[in-house]
Formats: C-alpha cells, sequence, structure tokens
C-alpha cells in the first residue's frame, strides 16, 4: 500500500521560531492535506492543495505540493503556543475514495516560551 | 452548528470481548468514515458508510464491522477484541460527494485500552 513519510517526528522549539515540516511518498498523489490534532481532540483540517506547485498559506501557515507530486511541505511562521499539537500530513487518490487517504504518522510540535 | 460526536469517550475491555462505538455524524452529512489511530501506525482507514452503504473499506480484518443508520447515525463494532486493538478510534463526515474528503469533520474520537 501507499506509504508516507512525515518528517520529523517531533520539533522542539522556541516560541517565535519559524517550523518546517514534510511529507514524502513513494507515489503520486493528486490532492495533498494537512492537518492539526491537539489532546483530545479529532484532526481539524488545515490546508488543502490540489495541484502540483500550488503554494497555499492560511494565517502563518503555508503549505506547498511538491512539482513531483511525491511531496508536501507546511511551515509555520513566529510560532506561538497555541501552535502546540500534531500536525498530520495526507495524501489522497485520484480515485477520490476515502480508502484512497493515506496520513503520515504525524510531526509533534512543542514550544517552549 | 453541533459537531461530530463520538460515545463513548473512553473504554476499557478484556481480550476476547466485543465493543460497539458509536457515531452522530454532523447535521446534513451523509458519509460518515472510521479510521484507526495508533502512535505506531498513525492514522489507518477503516471504512466509509454513505446512505446505510459500506462504500469504501480499508485492509482491517474482518473483526471490525461497521453499519449505518437512517438518520446517517454509525457504529463501529470490533469482536474478540486483541490487544492491538487498543487505539484511539475517529469518526469523520463529509456531505457524502465523492470527491469531498478535504471537508471531512472529525469527532473527538473514542480511546479504546484492550486488557
Amino acid at each position: 500500500g501507499q506509504q508516507l513519510n512525515q518528517s520529523p517526528q517531533s520539533m522542539f522549539i522556541q516560541e517565535g521560531e519559524d517550523v518546517s515540516m514534510n511529507c514524502t511518498s513513494s507515489s503520486i498523489f493528486n490532492t495533498w492535506l494537512w492537518y492539526k490534532q491537539e489532546p483530545g481532540e479529532g484532526p481539524v483540517l488545515l490546508i488543502a492543495l490540489y495541484k502540483a506547485g500550488e503554494l497555499t498559506s492560511n494565517g502563518r501557515l503555508t503549505a506547498q505540493f511538491g512539482i513531483t507530486r511525491k511531496d508536501s511541505f507546511l511551515n509555520i511562521s513566529a510560532s506561538i503556543p497555541s501552535d502546540v499539537g500534531i500536525y498530520f500530513c495526507a495524501g489522497l487518490y485520484s480515485g477520490g475514495g476515502a480508502d484512497g487517504l493515506t496520513f503520515g504518522k504525524g510531526t509533534h510540535l512543542i514550544i517552549q516560551p | 452548528k453541533a459537531g461530530v460526536t463520538q460515545t463513548p469517550r473512553y473504554l476499557i475491555k478484556t481480550r476476547g470481548q466485543q465493543v460497539t462505538l458509536s457515531c452522530s455524524p454532523i447535521s446534513g452529512h451523509r458519509s460518515v468514515s472510521w479510521y484507526q489511530q495508533t502512535p505506531g501506525q498513525g492514522l489507518q482507514f477503516l471504512f466509509e458508510y454513505f446512505s446505510e452503504t459500506q462504500r469504501n473499506k480499508g485492509n482491517f480484518p474482518g473483526r471490525f464491522s461497521g453499519r449505518q443508520f437512517s438518520n446517517s447515525r454509525s457504529e463501529m463494532n470490533v469482536s474478540t477484541l486483541e490487544l492491538g486493538d487498543s487505539a484511539l478510534y475517529l469518526c469523520a463526515s463529509s456531505l457524502g460527494g465523492t470527491a469531498d474528503l478535504e471537508t471531512q469533520y472529525f469527532g473527538p474520537g473514542t480511546r479504546l485500552l484492550v486488557l
């Protein structure tokens, strides 16, 4: 089946720092999604990307759909304490069915004040 | 508008038992998907129901089953529980179009511990 490698696994940063994380796949996706999950909650969609090379922002978050369609990147600028959580990437097959949604294992973001 | 609700939030069972988890989707949503989340495997798709029919299925053994009712509420059942079934079980709802997975809304999950 599909494999998504998400890195880094965890990040310990100072408040105010920028954050970068990425996902790579062995196969092509035609949609990339980025989610954030906080303790005791389900994942919440942050950004959706639909075209190779697409760069999309949502406030301090910026995500890119890699040109090869096998990778995606998420950047968070000027991190704040509420950014703490687990960030997941997910890739979607062209079929669009729920079985085509493959998740990375997450990046744990921890912010030290 | 109320979000996706899941009950119970926490559950402890012993090996060999069975368990039923419930999910109430957002009003008007007709698709419900179930996912298993573990530290080792991450989020894995179990199955999706739309209009009371299973529309998609992941690679899980037959011990995992589900159903959807006419009001779009869904249940999943795990029979003959194993230690490895300990996980956070998440459900997500969407309107149900074939290409609207990016508009899935997740519930808070049911944390199952199998002893």
